[in-house]
């Protein structure tokens, strides 16, 4: 149950867009389309925004978007707002009943 | 309204327990499969462990799966934790969670509701 990794830092100005990567193994990401992605604002309690891979619940933006190739899952949000600038996990389903979290990136809208 | 509200948290000596609980409200709570999600401070959410909507089955992850129990009382509407043997690594904001909304489009696999968090600091 190894983190799964995550680039530590991504910024992109307000308008643009930016991509951050997860990348796990065949025991989790890419063994499973159950890879979901997480904003949490400092103090706050996580808010999930992608769930099975490309699903947005309700009320969250169409700039956010998921995908996934191989052992490796992406979270993109275009058009970058202030109010994106936040701490993202993804999380992958590792069998078992289990889950394991990504590092964790933070997104810096400059 | 849903609510998840966790509490117990507080300043513990190492080797001592801890019991956390998730106050559930809004839902039907005998329903629904919960989770505990940890974060040290500063850094990123660790899954900690799973219980069944009834109870009989729970899962954990590897590095906590000797020193915890998940628990839950559904006629209280109230899921549990103990903690024992604690060490300084669990400090954390520990967060109860489960999936309940996209729960109706078939998926069990995020997590789309959270409480607010209880902080365990384990220090001599």
């Amino acid at each position: 149950q190894s983190a799964l990794t995550q680039p530590r830092s991504v910024s992109g100005s307000p308008g643009q867009s930016v991509t951050i990567s997860c990348t796990g193994s065949s025991s989790d990401v890419g063994g499973y389309n159950y890879v979901s992605w997480y904003q949490q604002h400092p103090g706050k309690a996580p808010k999930l925004m992608i769930y099975d891979v490309t699903k947005r619940p309700s009320g969250v933006p169409d700039r956010f978007s998921g995908s996934k190739s191989g052992n490796t899952a992406s979270l993109t949000i275009s058009g970058l707002q202030a109010e994106d600038e936040a701490d993202y996990y993804c999380c992958s389903y590792a069998g078992s009943f289990t889950f394991v979290f990504g590092t964790g990136t933070k997104v810096t809208v400059l | 309204q849903v609510r998840l509200v966790e509490s117990g948290g507080g300043v513990v000596q190492p080797g001592r327990s801890l019991r956390l609980s998730c106050a559930v409200s809004g839902f039907t709570f005998s329903s629904y499969a919960m989770h505990w999600v940890r974060q040290a401070p500063g850094k990123g959410l660790e899954w900690v462990a799973v219980i069944s909507s009834d109870g009989s089955l729970k899962y954990y992850a590897d590095s906590v799966k000797d020193r915890i129990t998940i628990s839950r009382d559904n006629s209280r509407n109230t899921l549990y934790v103990q903690m024992n043997s604690l060490r300084a690594e669990d400090t954390a904001v520990y967060y109860c969670a489960t999936t309940l909304h996209i729960a109706a489009a078939g998926t069990s696999h995020a997590f789309d509701i959270w409480g607010q968090g209880t902080t365990v600091t384990v220090s001599s």
